[in-house]
This record gives C-alpha cells, structure tokens and sequence, in this order.
C-alpha cells in the first residue's frame, strides 16, 4: 500500500543529545514537509521540499535540519539547539507537480518526542 | 500573512446531536481550503476540501462550503456518533512561491457521549 512511514513512533533523548526522525514515502510525490505539534496550537511548519537536494524553511526552523537526498525520503533532525523539542511530529507529502496539485496534504502516523 | 481561525473546544455533543465547527480564514488570492481529522495518537487524515468560492465538499456525512463573501468554511454534521470523536483542523493552501504549503487552525476537539 502506498504511504507515509514515520519512525520511530516514540522516541525519549537526553537533553544536550541530537536526534533524527526518520520520513519516508511511497507515493512518488516531490513535495514533503514537517509539522510540528504543541497542544492548543495546531501545526508549525518546520521546513518543507519540493525537489530533491532543495529545502526551505518554515515557520520555526530553528533547532531544526533536514535533508532531501532521495524523493522518497526526508529525515529531520532535532538538535540540542531546539529549546523546547518535546512535540509530536508529523511528516507530510503532496504531489506538487503542475496540474495534479490538488493542495492536499498526506500525513505519516507522526512521532512523539519526549526529552528528559 | 494567510491565517485560519477555528472554535475553541473540546466541543462535548451527544450521539445524533448536529454539529457544528465554525472556521474563517484571511488570505490572500483564492486558496483551497480543507478539513482534516486527527483521531488519538495519529497523524492528520484530509476529511473534506473545497477549491473554490461556492464549493461544497462532502465526506461521511460532514460537509462545508467555501463561503467567500464572509470568507469562512464551517464543518457541519447532522448527526453525530461517538466514532466521529477526534480533533478537527480547518486549513488553507498556499501556492506562493510553489509547492503547497498548508496553514492550519489550532484544532477543535469533539468528544461526543452516549
């Protein structure tokens, strides 16, 4: 079935510790982002791509990188930068390409990060 | 910037009440606007969407209607179970500058009892 992975699902660090959360799609789309989730505020934009080996920032970048070396793949890593880190995280795709860009978002299963 | 503002909740109805989630948004141009569904400890699965003024999208029951001249997109059921309960997130599209970036609410929690 063609889908978003997300792992790992939970996931506790240490703080001072760097940590990646792993992102990867089957659904042959360009475009994939990360969100981030606090309660009472809905989701941040993190960074987001539309092409391999190309990213942008978000809203709240800081504390945060990404990669794009593969369409299929987009890896986050939080690192001991990131003031606040512990949220649910959500990996998103679309299909950005001209005429198929319907605007709708595909969304992995999320991971939830909790620094002690 | 693009914003969408939604009801606060949790939003607590008995089983068959009707519902509703009010949401309205500023933006700039003609976005496509979205509800999305968050049931715990998941990710967000799209519910409905609308692309343009007038629009009504439809979905297990839920609709909302792209309504341009008050610019809001209100979730509607009429009769609610206790397997619709979960987190609600209004959205809009942003095409500016490519790929389609997202702007969400801050979630509507629905719990609804027997």
């Amino acid at each position: 079935d063609g889908g978003i992975t997300q792992s790992p699902k939970y996931l506790f660090r240490k703080e001072g510790q760097n940590v990646t959360l792993s992102c990867e799609q089957n659904l042959n789309h360009d475009a994939m982002y990360w969100y981030r989730q606090d309660p009472g505020q809905g989701l941040r934009l993190i960074y987001y791509s539309q092409i391999v080996n190309d990213f942008q920032k978000g809203d709240i970048a800081e504390g945060y990188s990404v990669s794009r070396e593969k369409k299929e793949s987009f890896p986050l890593t939080v690192t001991s930068a990131q003031k606040n880190p512990t949220a649910f995280y959500l990996c998103a795709s679309s299909n950005s390409r001209q005429g198929r860009n319907t605007g709708e978002l595909f969304f992995g299963e999320g991971s939830r990060l909790t620094v002690l | 910037g693009n914003s969408v503002t939604q009801m606060e909740g949790p939003v607590t109805l008995s089983e068959e009440a009707f519902l509703t989630i009010n949401c309205t948004y500023t933006a700039t141009g003609y976005p496509s606007l979205f509800w999305y569904v968050q049931y715990p400890g998941e990710g967000l699965q799209l519910l409905l969407k609308a692309t343009k003024a007038d629009d009504k999208g439809s979905n297990k029951g839920f609709e909302a209607t792209y309504r341009k001249e008050t610019t809001s997109f209100h979730l509607e059921k009429g009769s609610v179970q206790v397997s619709d309960s979960a987190v609600y997130f209004c959205a809009l599209s942003d095409f500016t500058g490519g790929g389609n970036k997202l702007t969400f609410g801050t979630g509507t929690q629905l719990k609804v009892e027997l």
